[in-house]
């Protein structure tokens, strides 16, 4: 079974702190994503990456950054949390060829107060 | 641009109805993908079905099948006969003919069935 793997299931941190949000995958995916979900908005694309080193930005990437410095593990940052992204993060993965599905985490919960 | 369209933000029904999730789609590009996914209240996305542009043919699988229909651009979900376990927020999403292109979500479609 393919596996995507989000550090934490819930997370609660101040405004103005550096946030690291981890996503690991078994399955040597090539791409991997990262997307915030908002009721109503449904989910919104941040980063994401179809090679290791390699990263490209989604619709909302104002305030976030990443890294993907090998090929299972692809980082959401936040460099100074605010409170408007109090959020839903999801993490995804899927193969390069043939526009396959993709492949979810749980969700990080992020609560920035 | 893309754009992907859920016109019914809830939905209840009583269990053993069917019940059918509206999708709505615009893209300019003549190759593109169609998916279904289902997020329970664990909150894990979970792959339904994917659909490319060129095969319109309806799918059953179960109690699930799809409608799909080019000419009003729409990718409609039916679950027959409902059960408790289908409670979930269902998203419909939108891709262009490579891995490289974005996903584009729809705002979801959340579904109560009721015992």
């Amino acid at each position: 079974d393919v596996k995507v793997t989000q550090s934490s299931r819930y997370l609660v941190k101040r405004t103005g702190e550096k946030v690291f949000l981890e996503c690991v995958q078994d399955m040597d995916h090539e791409n991997m994503f990262w997307y915030r979900q908002d009721p109503g908005l449904g989910l919104r694309l941040i980063y994401f990456s179809y090679d290791v080193k390699m990263k490209e930005k989604g619709d909302i990437p104002e305030g976030y950054s990443v890294s993907r410095e090998k090929k299972e593990r692809f980082s959401l940052i936040l460099e100074s949390a605010s409170t408007n992204q109090t959020s839903m993060y999801l993490c995804a993965s899927s193969y390069r060829q043939g526009n396959t599905e993709a492949f979810f985490g749980q969700g990080t919960r992020l609560t920035v107060v | 641009a893309q754009k992907v369209t859920q016109a019914q933000t809830e939905i209840s029904v009583v269990e053993k109805e069917d019940v059918t999730l509206d999708c709505v789609y615009e893209t300019r590009d003549t190759t593109y993908y169609l998916f279904w996914y289902k997020q329970p209240p664990s909150g894990e996305l979970v792959f339904l079905i994917r659909r490319n542009s060129f095969d319109e043919q309806n799918e059953i699988s179960g109690r699930y099948s799809w409608n799909f229909q080019k000419s009003t651009s729409s990718f409609n979900f039916t679950i027959t006969a409902s059960q408790v376990v289908d409670s979930a927020v269902y998203f419909c999403a939108l891709s262009g003919k490579t891995s490289y292109d974005k996903v584009i979500f729809g705002p979801g479609t959340s579904l109560s069935v009721i015992p």
